[in-house]
């Protein structure tokens, strides 16, 4: 199965809300990246977290990781309308490449 | 700073023909290079890794002969859909990265190819 897996699927928040997302994967990991999707485009790197870390901010982003249970969540707090796209998780072991988990697609209505 | 770049940003050809995508590091050298794919609503999948000048590295499943990748300099990774069918349509997404640090990968536009 595949590895960085997200949960939901799908997420339909008012703005002002807060948004989190999960990701659950399989094997080691050196570190963990959120990455944003606007239909079409291409990958916005949000935040990077390191297999040692527990907690990442980033303005109005929050990664936590815990490895005992190799899952990750992304908050995303005071929801804008903006944030409207879909967040993929993506590891990486002990070689270079990222894997990529299926996906949220995160709607914020106005 | 990372900047990549990825030309054309859309392309359409008819099927049997072959096409050309190109992915530019455009302030760094890129030691190497990753070719991703990904179909509507889905997630990236890796293709293929290439490391300038040596031959790339294809992940499982994914046809070589018909994907092929040169990366002739620290800059410049180019993918050829050869003998496209309607099924090669997808997006195709290049990433760079410095293989030190963390590894990061800075990610290109995307090329979204039409095959008719």
């Amino acid at each position: 199965s595949q590895q960085g897996e997200e949960d939901p699927q799908a997420l339909s928040i008012q703005e002002g809300e807060n948004a989190t997302m999960n990701c659950s994967y399989k094997t080691s990991i050196n570190n963990l990246q959120w990455y944003r999707q606007n239909s079409g485009r291409g990958l916005v790197h949000l935040i990077l977290i390191r297999s040692n870390e527990r907690e990442k901010h980033s303005g109005r982003l929050r990664v936590t990781l815990d490895t005992s249970k190799k899952s990750s969540s992304l908050l995303i707090t005071a929801s804008r309308a903006a944030d409207t796209a879909s967040y993929f998780c993506a590891t990486r072991g002990s070689n270079y490449k990222l894997t990529f988990g299926k996906g949220t697609l995160l709607t914020v209505n106005p | 700073g990372a900047v990549v770049s990825q030309h054309p940003s859309r392309v359409i050809c008819k099927s049997g023909t072959s096409v050309k995508i190109e992915c530019r590091s455009l302030d760094f050298q890129a030691t190497t290079m990753f070719w991703y794919r990904q179909f509507p609503k889905q997630s990236l999948m890796l293709m293929a890794t290439s490391n300038e000048g040596s031959k790339a590295t294809y992940e499982q499943g994914v046809e070589k002969d018909k994907f092929l990748i040169n990366h002739a300099s620290l800059t410049l990774s180019t993918l050829t859909v050869t003998s496209a069918h309607p099924e090669d349509s997808s997006f195709y997404i290049c990433s760079a990265g410095r293989l030190a640090g963390t590894y990061e990968q800075y990610f290109g536009p995307g090329t979204r190819l039409t095959v008719t």
